[in-house]
């Protein structure tokens, strides 16, 4: 089956140390979208790609980048991770003709030491 | 500044029964609203969509109502069974068209059906 995958589903990592979350996607979408969702909170956009196009959230914090090397995979880079960052990270996909159903992965469920 | 509102207290309801969940918002404008379901560890997984220019939508179970003028979406599901217990988020879709849509998501419901 078509899907988004992310890895790990449990990262830990301690206060100040850089970390990577990764993406993968087998439905060749063209749009790939980075959310960060804290407990009984919203899931909040930090940036998407489409295609190679990268569009950063105004509010999205300096200490997140992200990378797209391909159309499968997208990686979300936290430089030095604070006790505030800890968190579900989610990614998603659409299929980059507006307005269409974004498709989530299970997340990442990030924890700072 | 834009708000989304959704039943901030866990909905509970018995089996079989309709269970009605509300978004509001304010100072928004969405062409299109789409309705997700999240449990609990996993990610959201999209139901419905439906258009500024619907006044309804539906499937199977589920129906879909959006009325601009009150700016608010109804998320009916009937015959609601305990597998429906789950987080349902309403998200906004700023319609601006092109490649991408941005969705801007509300805080959820948290439906629970006992049997």
């Amino acid at each position: 089956d078509a899907m988004v995958i992310q890895n790990p589903r449990y990262q830990v990592t301690q206060f100040g140390k850089p970390v990577t979350l990764s993406c993968s996607q087998t439905l060749n979408h063209n749009v790939m979208y980075w959310y960060q969702q804290k407990s009984s909170q919203a899931p909040k956009l930090l940036f998407h790609y489409y295609d190679k196009d990268f569009n950063n959230e105004a509010d999205t914090p300096d200490n997140f980048q992200s990378r797209r090397p391909n159309t499968s995979f997208c990686f979300l880079d936290i430089r030095s991770p604070g006790l505030g960052d800890a968190a579900m990270y989610l990614c998603a996909t659409s299929g980059g003709q507006g307005h269409q159903p974004q498709h989530f992965g299970d997340g990442t469920r990030l924890s700072i030491l | 500044s834009q708000k989304i509102e959704q039943n901030s207290e866990a909905l509970n309801i018995q089996e079989g029964k309709t269970a009605t969940l509300t978004c509001n918002y304010t100072n928004y404008s969405p062409a299109y609203l789409q309705w997700y379901r999240q449990d609990p560890g996993r990610g959201p997984v999209f139901l419905l969509l439906i258009r500024e220019n619907e006044k309804e939508k539906r499937k199977e179970r589920l129906k879909v109502t959006f009325d601009t003028t009150l700016k608010q979406s109804l998320f009916h599901i009937t015959a609601s069974q305990p597998a429906d217990s789950a987080t349902y988020l309403c998200a906004l879709d700023r319609g601006y068209g092109g490649a991408t849509n941005k969705l801007i998501f509300g805080t959820g419901t948290l439906l629970a059906v006992q049997p």
